[in-house]
This record gives structure tokens, C-alpha cells and sequence, in this order.
């Protein structure tokens, strides 16, 4: 079993729609939880940065971590073409990736105009 | 500011053969990261330095690869010899060190895609 698991999709949509991504880990040293976006050719971006349990919210993307379920989730509302990309979860036991970040393999996320 | 630079973006090179990339991080930044993405998978980490001393090279191959940061600035990572499954994208990544052990976010580098053929 990997330490982190990811659907790699692809998850197609329809422009305007609800996207929802998520990984599951097996780790429980892990506290910090990030989701870096990645558009083909370019290196990963960080899109959300959350530390234990809880909700952020920043504009059109929502991030949910269940520490004792050991899954996060990534929401993006109001979907658009913009947002395909490769979605990477990524996670660490120390504040910034500090031990190095350990990564899913990403979900192809494609927007539908 | 200027992102982390990397180069070159792309590379070719027979099997056995050796290769070098390079990555200059974010000015200020202590602590450097080389990460390997094989097609279709996730960033692994294969070492990392804090200025210029290694913090964590488990990951590493250390038979073929081999990295280094001299002056705590610039990094090398080389190859050799090469072989097919070390065809992948190569990332740098830089962080700003808020503490002994905490860190500011990574900022990743464009990659160097490497053809192994």
C-alpha cells in the first residue's frame, strides 16, 4: 500500500460544475496538507496549504482534511476550462514539506467548455 | 521575485551515458529539493540540503546519482551512468527556513525532462 492514495482520472466536467478531488494516506505523522496544481509541461504550483483537521476556503477552491479518516479533499466551485490541470495532493509530518513532501501520483482534472 | 531556475528543460541521452542539471532556487532560500516525476506519478523526493549540507539523500541512487550544493546557492544533479527508467522529469524546489525544522512553502522549479533512449 502506498503512503498516499490517489485516483489518477481522467475526471472530465462540465464548465461550471463542482469538481471534487481527494486523497487517502496511511501515515498519521503527517499534519500538513497541500494541493498543488500542475499544468502540463510547468512544475506544480500550491494552490491550498492546511495544518490538521479542518476547512479552508480561498476563493473558488475548498480544501477538507479528516485527519481521523486520513482523507482530504479539494472543491473547486464554479469550475473552469482554466482549470484543467493536474491536481497533486501532497503531505508532511513538519511545517512547509520541511522532511520533504510526499506526493499522490495527481488526478487529470479536464474542464469542458 | 524570480522563481527557481532550472536547465536545461530538455534532454535526450543514450543509455550509459551521463548527464547534469542544474538549479539556481529563490534568493534567501536555505533549503533546496530534488524531486524525480516519472510519467503519470507524483513528485519523489531524492535529496535535500539545507545551505549546503545534505538533510535527507535515503531516496537517492547513490550508485548512478549524485548531488551538490556548493556555496549553499546553485545545486547539481548527475547521472551516471543513465538507464531507462531514470527517463522522467527532474524538479527543483526551494523553501525559505522559518525555524530549525519548519519551513516556508516549496516553490517548484519548470523541471528538466529527461529522455533516456
Amino acid at each position: 500500500q502506498k503512503e498516499v492514495e490517489q485516483d489518477p482520472g481522467p475526471l472530465s466536467v462540465p464548465e461550471g460544475a463542482i469538481v471534487s478531488l481527494n486523497c487517502t494516506y496511511s501515515n498519521s505523522a503527517f499534519q500538513y496538507f497541500m494541493w498543488y496544481r500542475q499544468y502540463s509541461r510547468k512544475g506544480p504550483e500550491l494552490l491550498m496549504y492546511t495544518y490538521s483537521s479542518g476547512n479552508k476556503e480561498d476563493g473558488r477552491f475548498t480544501a477538507q482534511v479528516d485527519k481521523s479518516s486520513k482523507y482530504i479533499s479539494l472543491f473547486i466551485r464554479d469550475s473552469q476550462p482554466s482549470d484543467s490541470a493536474t491536481y497533486l495532493c501532497a503531505m508532511s509530518a513538519l511545517r512547509g514539506g520541511a522532511d520533504g513532501l510526499t506526493f499522490g501520483k495527481g488526478t487529470h482534472l479536464i474542464i469542458q467548455p | 521575485e524570480a522563481g527557481v531556475a532550472q536547465s536545461p528543460r530538455y534532454k535526450i541521452i543514450e543509455k550509459r551515458q551521463s548527464v547534469a542539471f542544474w538549479c539556481n532556487p529563490i534568493s534567501g532560500h536555505a533549503t533546496l529539493y530534488w524531486y524525480q516525476q516519472i510519467l503519470g506519478q507524483g513528485p519523489k523526493l531524492l535529496i535535500q540540503f539545507q545551505n549546503n549540507g545534505v538533510v535527507d539523500d535515503s531516496q537517492l541512487p547513490k550508485d548512478r546519482f549524485s548531488a551538490e550544493r556548493l556555496k549553499g546557492v546553485d545545486s547539481t544533479l548527475k547521472i551516471q551512468p543513465a538507464k531507462l527508467e531514470d527517463s522522467a522529469v527532474y524538479l527543483c524546489a526551494s523553501s525559505r527556513m522559518t525555524s530549525g525544522r519548519e519551513a516556508d512553502e516549496q516553490f517548484f522549479g519548470p523541471g528538466t525532462r529527461l529522455t533516456v533512449l
